[in-house]
């Protein structure tokens, strides 16, 4: 099946480091997301991204869609304490005759702020 | 607005026990879905439906049984608990393309 591979598994930085983060997959997609987790509760939609070479920003959290559709890239500036959580990267893709689209998402990098 | 709810927020059943998790959406989404999250794991689709009156499997449905009652609420039932059932749900709605909207989660645990 699809499979995301999401990098790194977990970071450790200082508080304001800017971060990168990314998502690739052998499968092509129609639409990227990152959602943020943080402990206890659900993933909340960070960033949607729709078109091949979208970049598109949210705050001081910049993402976007890889080219060759196959990969995104989520980037953090100024990192500060309350950014530390789990993020998920999660692709669309159209099954059943385009009908519905279903998420297939990223293991999540785990991110640790050192204030 | 409440978004989407779930309930309860913790749960421990033993092994063979029923239950049901409840989900409900103020946010009139046409589709819903079931995720369970393991550690190291990510979200994987137990079951969705794209609309009222229609449910179907996703990448890990054994085990489990939905129904989507109306177009508020869906539901996910566990017939006969087992340890492999023990991880966190979550319920979500869906907002145009492919945006989804998750609910706080379930914690469940099955001794």
């Amino acid at each position: 099946g699809q499979q995301l591979n999401q990098s790194p598994q977990s970071m450790f930085i200082q508080e304001g480091e800017d971060v990168s983060m990314n998502c690739t997959s052998s499968s092509i997609f129609n639409t990227w997301l990152w959602y943020k987790q943080e402990p206890g509760e659900g993933p909340v939609l960070l960033i949607a991204l729709y078109k091949a070479g979208e970049l598109t920003s949210n705050g001081r959290l910049t993402a976007q869609f890889g080219i060759t559709r196959k990969d995104s890239f989520l980037n953090i500036s100024a990192s500060i304490p309350s950014d530390v959580g789990i993020y998920f990267c999660a692709g669309l893709t159209i099954a059943y005759g385009g009908s519905q689209g279903n998420l297939i998402f990223g293991k999540g990098t785990k991110l640790s702020v050192k204030p | 607005n409440a978004g989407v709810t779930q309930t309860p927020k913790f749960q421990v059943l033993k092994t063979g026990q029923s239950m049901t998790l409840q989900c409900a959406q103020d946010m009139n989404h046409n589709s819903m879905y079931w995720y369970r999250q393991d550690p190291g794991m990510g979200l994987r689709l137990i079951y969705y439906s794209a609309s009222e009156g229609t449910t179907d499997k996703g990448e890990v449905p054994n085990g489990y049984n939905v129904s989507r009652l109306n177009k508020r609420e869906f539901s996910l039932r566990l017939e006969s608990a087992a340890p492999s059932q023990t991880s966190v749900y979550f319920c979500a709605g869906r907002r145009g393309v492919g945006e989804q909207f998750f609910g706080p989660g379930t914690r469940l645990t099955v001794l």
